[in-house]
């Protein structure tokens, strides 16, 4: 099925692990991003990325890596979890950028204890 | 600083009665206003994109218009599918890599 797709859709962690979200889309969309949704906040811009190998930071990207080798592929990795990063995690992708109309995946909802 | 203010919190409708949504911003600039709407335990699903003061777009029930200050998301003789969270999103000029979400408004609608 087209679309984006997030996996897994909940993840628990203990704090200092490190943990993988997976972000797959397969309409070749050239932007690719990563948000995190906090009770009483906005969606907050973690990375993008406007191509494959092309990677910069948004808004909140502390302890947050990213890598992009293929167009389809964003994973996000949490190198040492915190409990602060407690979140639901959003993969979203766009034809043109920020500019756009950004299609989401449904989330993982991420727990730190 | 820049910033999304969306307005109410929440809303509860009976079926019908129509009401707006209200997204107020303040930004160096605007390169686009967005609308979302999120239902619960899904990501969100695009509506509308405004550019400049004085655009109106609709769908459905729904109207979006922009001012240089704000945005109305007008809902008009709502139904229940209507409920979920409205989402908005502003583009500001100065950051190259900024999006701007505010909180949202859950909206209910009651048969």
């Amino acid at each position: 099925d087209a679309g984006i797709t997030q996996s897994p859709r909940y993840k628990i962690t203990e704090t200092g692990r490190q943990v993988t979200l997976m972000c797959h889309q397969t309409w070749s969309h050239s932007y690719m991003f990563w948000y995190r949704q906090d009770l009483g906040h906005g969606l907050r811009l973690i990375y993008y990325s406007a191509a494959a190998d092309i990677t910069d930071k948004g808004e909140v990207p502390d302890g947050y890596v990213v890598s992009r080798s293929k167009t389809e592929n964003f994973p996000l990795t949490l190198e040492s979890a915190t409990r602060s990063q407690t979140s639901v995690y959003f993969c979203a992708s766009s034809p043109r950028g920020l500019n756009t109309e950004a299609f989401f995946g449904q989330g993982t909802r991420l727990t730190v204890v | 600083e820049d910033q999304v203010t969306q307005s109410p919190e929440a809303l509860r409708l009976q079926e019908g009665e129509s009401s707006s949504l209200n997204c107020s911003y303040t930004v160096s600039g605007l390169r686009g206003l967005f609308w979302y709407r999120q239902d619960p335990g899904k990501g969100p699903e695009f509506l509308f994109t405004l550019y400049s003061a004085g655009e109106e777009k609709e769908k459905e029930r729904l109207k979006a218009t922009l001012t240089k200050k704000e945005s109305f998301l007008h809902i008009t003789a709502p139904k229940p599918e209507d409920s979920a969270t409205y989402l908005c999103a502003v583009r500001p000029s100065g950051g190259y890599n900024k999006l701007i979400f505010g909180a949202g408004t859950r909206l209910a609608v009651h048969p």
